[in-house]
């Protein structure tokens, strides 16, 4: 069966350091990845999409990384802040549906 | 910038009863979905909606569920019997591009349904 799965439910950091956060998927092959970040009671955000044939991407402090045979995708934050602490989700899509992974709730403490 | 709109922000019901959750999308989109979220777990889905018919589904939505886009701008999601279970934050989202993996999807804020 399909799945898309992220590390750990939650990952506590200090302000300043590195956020890396990890998507893993089993029987999709897609030709995109995305990431999207969710705050209590908000629904989620679309923050960058990567191609199967990048090997990275980069938007400010974010940077996304896709390694298809590894069916793995890797997103850091640089620089982290307090106002990064949210829920960030790893998508996909199904046909033409996006299905999302259950996310990873990241702390940044200052 | 153009956002999705959700109506109600809350609603409560008792089981049983019927409830209607609805969205604006934005203007110009193609696709439509229906999302859950039960407190706690992850963003699940459940219809696609696409040139006026649905797209694909979930087995999440089975009989007791509807969509419907009446108008050039309202999409619904019809509870028929509520039960317990479907207490859950219900979100919509839109897309811009039909066929294209490499689209974003746009959400609204959500409409969180308790059912009593």
């Amino acid at each position: 069966s399909q799945k898309i799965e992220q590390n750990s439910e939650a990952l506590n950091i200090q302000e300043g350091k590195t956020a890396t956060l990890t998507c893993n998927y089993t029987n999709y092959s897609p030709a995109y990845l995305q990431w999207y970040r969710q705050d209590p009671g908000r629904g989620p955000v679309f923050l960058l999409l990567i191609r199967e044939n990048e090997k990275e991407k980069r938007k400010e402090r974010l940077k996304v990384t896709f390694d298809t045979t590894l069916k793995q995708s890797l997103f850091h934050i640089t620089a982290s802040q307090p106002a990064d602490s949210a829920t960030y989700l790893c998508a996909l899509y199904n046909n033409n549906d996006m299905r999302f992974g259950a996310g990873t709730r990241l702390t940044v403490k200052p | 910038e153009p956002e999705v709109t959700q109506t109600p922000s809350h609603q409560v019901t008792q089981m049983g009863q019927e409830v209607i959750l609805r969205c604006v999308p934005i203007s110009n989109h193609l696709y439509f979905y229906w999302y859950r979220q039960i407190l706690g777990q992850k963003v699940e889905f459940l219809v696609s909606f696409y040139n006026n018919e649905i797209s694909e589904k979930s087995e999440i939505f089975d009989d007791q569920f509807s969509v419907e886009r009446p108008d050039g701008s309202n999409f619904t999601l019809k509870i028929r019997s509520t039960k317990l279970e479907d207490s859950a934050m219900y979100f919509c989202a839109s897309r811009d591009r039909a066929n294209s993996r490499n689209s974003p999807l746009h959400f609204g804020n959500g409409t969180r349904l308790t059912v009593t």
